[in-house]
């Protein structure tokens, strides 16, 4: 079946440590984004890629970076300058235009 | 930059009677896409209803409808016969028409509960 794999499902992470957050699609979609989920605050944007080798800040791209070296892969990376990075994290890939937003998921992240 | 704004963070209904969640939104954009997703609470996020800007007719996909009104930028959502398994955050979203994929931005959703 075709679809967005997210991993893994928890995630811990250590002061003044990275992680990266996996995203893998098989739906051949061009486009993926990655949302980040706080309560009582909905999605917000935090990177999107529209084709291979190509990605684009949202708004609140600062203390991650993403890499689209491959269609199906969209890795984000969680960095030390990310000072409150506790939320849920959300994957998703489309065609574009009137096509829904597929979902994967989500990676609850917490702080130790 | 386009905003959504959804004004009712909590909302609650009784089985099987009908419900009616608020969306605005703000853009100087002429054509979009508008969408309402559902998130229970096992946190995936499925696809309610979605809604061309270009056509008057508003959408239905069973129990669920919207109320489209272009000129004032509003976007609401009628779940008719609630059921318990309509629990959940609805967001409602909003997509600029244009080339190649833009993001959806989203509203800070309603949280519905369902009581038997």
């Amino acid at each position: 079946d075709g679809g967005i794999t997210q991993s893994p499902k928890y995630l811990f992470r250590k002061e003044g440590q990275n992680v990266t957050l996996s995203c893998e699609q098989n739906l051949n979609h061009d486009a993926m984004y990655w949302y980040r989920q706080d309560p009582g605050q909905g999605l917000r944007l935090i990177y999107y890629s529209q084709i291979v080798n190509d990605f684009q800040k949202g708004d609140i791209a600062e203390g991650y970076s993403v890499s689209r070296e491959k269609k199906e892969s969209f890795p984000l990376t969680v960095t030390s300058a990310q000072k409150n990075p506790t939320a849920f994290y959300l994957c998703a890939s489309n065609e574009g235009g009137f096509e829904k937003l597929f979902f994967g998921s989500g990676t609850q992240l917490s702080v130790l | 930059a386009q905003t959504v704004t959804q004004s009712q963070p909590e909302m609650s209904v009784q089985e099987a009677e009908t419900v009616t969640l608020s969306c605005t939104y703000d853009t100087s954009e002429s054509n979009y896409y508008l969408f309402w997703y559902k998130q229970p609470p096992s946190r995936q996020m499925i696809l309610v209803i979605r809604q061309e800007a270009y056509k008057q007719q508003n959408a239905t996909e069973n129990r669920f409808s919207v109320n489209f009104q272009k000129a004032a930028k509003s976007f609401s959502l009628k779940i008719s016969d609630s059921q318990l398994g309509d629990t959940a955050m609805y967001f409602c979203a909003f997509m600029k028409h244009g080339a190649g994929n833009t993001p959806l931005v989203f509203g800070k959703g309603t949280r519905l509960s369902v009581i038997a």
